[in-house]
């Protein structure tokens, strides 16, 4: 049973194109986020919902656009892909309260040619 | 100055010795803790919290130290499993969970 899961796990697609991520965590947590790993290997947040509403929006383009459906998933669309946004994108969920660690799921290896 | 900041890797050691890796975090609000563990292509994931006190989990001992704005990770009698990148992971106070990692340590331990 994945706590975490993430689909697609690779992501081979155009530059231009539209993709989605999708996230689902079964482990009853309130807050999910989605997390960027670039080639340089630093994890930098992207955006966290808790309860389906988001609470926090780093400095993102607008070309990306979250959506929770639920609080036990949240989805990442990305418009009009571009060569920088190749990275891994990982899914996290954790529990509401200071001191909640962050579960994540296995990531998501986004390429763009 | 970086957020998180580690020290630079990567360490390689023989099986069976010490190894001790350091962290500084620049808000002195903040208010949690971690260390992570990160294999080669693979997810994040939790090794330990780190407490006020200090605490240990097996091999591994992790220390706190708020005035100097300071985290360690010591691990004792490394093993080749332990290989992998260690992230020191803070959490600010008001940051709505937001968690910021440092780059990360890469240990490689060696027959």
């Amino acid at each position: 049973d994945t706590a975490v899961s993430q689909t697609p796990k690779y992501l081979v697609t155009q530059m231009g194109n539209d993709k989605s991520i999708k996230c689902e965590q079964n482990l009853g947590h309130d807050t999910m986020y989605w997390y960027k790993q670039d080639s340089k290997k630093f994890l930098k947040i992207m955006f966290s919902y808790n309860n389906k509403e988001l609470i926090i929006n780093e400095t993102v383009p607008n070309r990306f656009s979250p959506k929770s459906p639920d609080k036990a998933h949240l989805n990442l669309h990305i418009n009009s892909l571009e060569l920088g946004d190749s990275a891994v994108y990982f899914c996290a969920s954790s529990g509401t309260g200071l001191g909640q660690p962050q579960h994540f799921g296995d990531g998501t290896r986004l390429s763009i040619l | 100055r970086k957020e998180v900041e580690q020290d630079p890797g990567p360490f390689n050691v023989p099986e069976g010795a010490t190894v001790a890796f350091n962290c500084t975090y620049s808000n002195s609000a903040s208010q949690s803790f971690f260390w992570y563990r990160q294999d080669c292509r693979k997810e994040p994931k939790l090794l330990m919290s780190v407490y006020s006190s200090g605490n240990e989990d097996g091999r591994f001992t992790a220390q706190l130290n708020r005035a100097s704005q300071y985290i360690s990770l010591l691990i004792r009698d490394s093993k080749l499993s332990d290989s992998a990148t260690y992230l020191c992971v803070v959490n600010g106070s008001n940051q709505g969970g937001k968690l910021i990692f440092g780059q990360g340590t890469e240990l490689s331990v060696k027959p």
